[in-house]
């Protein structure tokens, strides 16, 4: 998992309460992302920053929001809009090479 | 849009078989990438290919692409049960500065000891 830290390691919420979602990375990279995996599927791309305070929109950013004010942090928010937001989250970044590196992720169960 | 797709969906062998997954994908890319992801995890990148290569080898692992068949192989050669987890192909199809990887749905490896 590297120098990414996901917290907690499993949130569970009411609907119609938003959530946050918290990202930290200490490998000093620019790019850091946000992907959403439901069972037996593959990632999906939420949001992704490649610098601070820029962010761009991904392939199912619907019912999502995030900031990018630090180098470290890309907290992603988890909104009520969001119509079935049980998943399981994972954050990465990326030196600007083309590798990725991935935190251990969120569990996050909403009911 | 899901740019890769594994086959098969799950595979299962006795330990110091080889186990190989493909996966294809529909537009032209930069590279290519396997990454590993033990259940409840986040994944972990082995080996990236550029789609001006054919082959490349790291330790156990062998991959191979074919983009005039827009496909690649990932070979693991004397499989351990350590081994077992979720194997990921993503393309990079990336243009300017803004990369992005586009992920298929995996391959569920079993090694059983």
């Amino acid at each position: 998992d590297g120098g990414i830290t996901q917290s907690p390691k499993y949130l569970f919420r009411k609907e119609g309460q938003n959530v946050t979602l918290s990202c930290e990375q200490n490998l000093n990279h620019d790019a850091m992302y946000w992907y959403r995996q439901d069972p037996g599927q593959g990632l999906r791309l939420i949001y992704y920053s490649q610098i601070v305070n820029d962010f761009q929109k991904g392939d199912i950013a619907e019912g999502y929001s995030v900031s990018r004010e630090k180098k470290e942090s890309f907290p992603l928010t988890v909104t009520s809009a969001q119509k079935n937001p049980t998943a399981f989250y994972l954050c990465a970044s990326s030196p600007g090479t083309h590798e990725q590196y991935f935190g251990p992720g969120t569990r996050l169960t909403v009911t | 849009s899901q740019q890769g797709e594994e086959d098969p969906q799950a595979l299962s062998i006795q330990e110091g078989e080889n186990a190989t997954m493909n996966c294809s994908y529909k537009t032209s890319i930069n590279n290519l990438q396997w990454y590993r992801q033990n259940s409840g995890r986040g994944l972990v990148h082995l080996i990236l290919i550029r789609s001006n290569e054919r082959e490349k080898h790291s330790g156990r692992l062998r991959v191979t692409l074919d983009t005039s068949k827009k496909s690649s192989s990932l070979l693991i050669t004397a499989s351990r049960a350590a081994d077992t987890a979720s194997y990921f192909c993503a393309t990079d199809v990336s243009s300017g500065s803004a990369r992005q990887l586009t992920f298929g749905s995996g391959t569920q490896l079993t090694v059983l000891p």
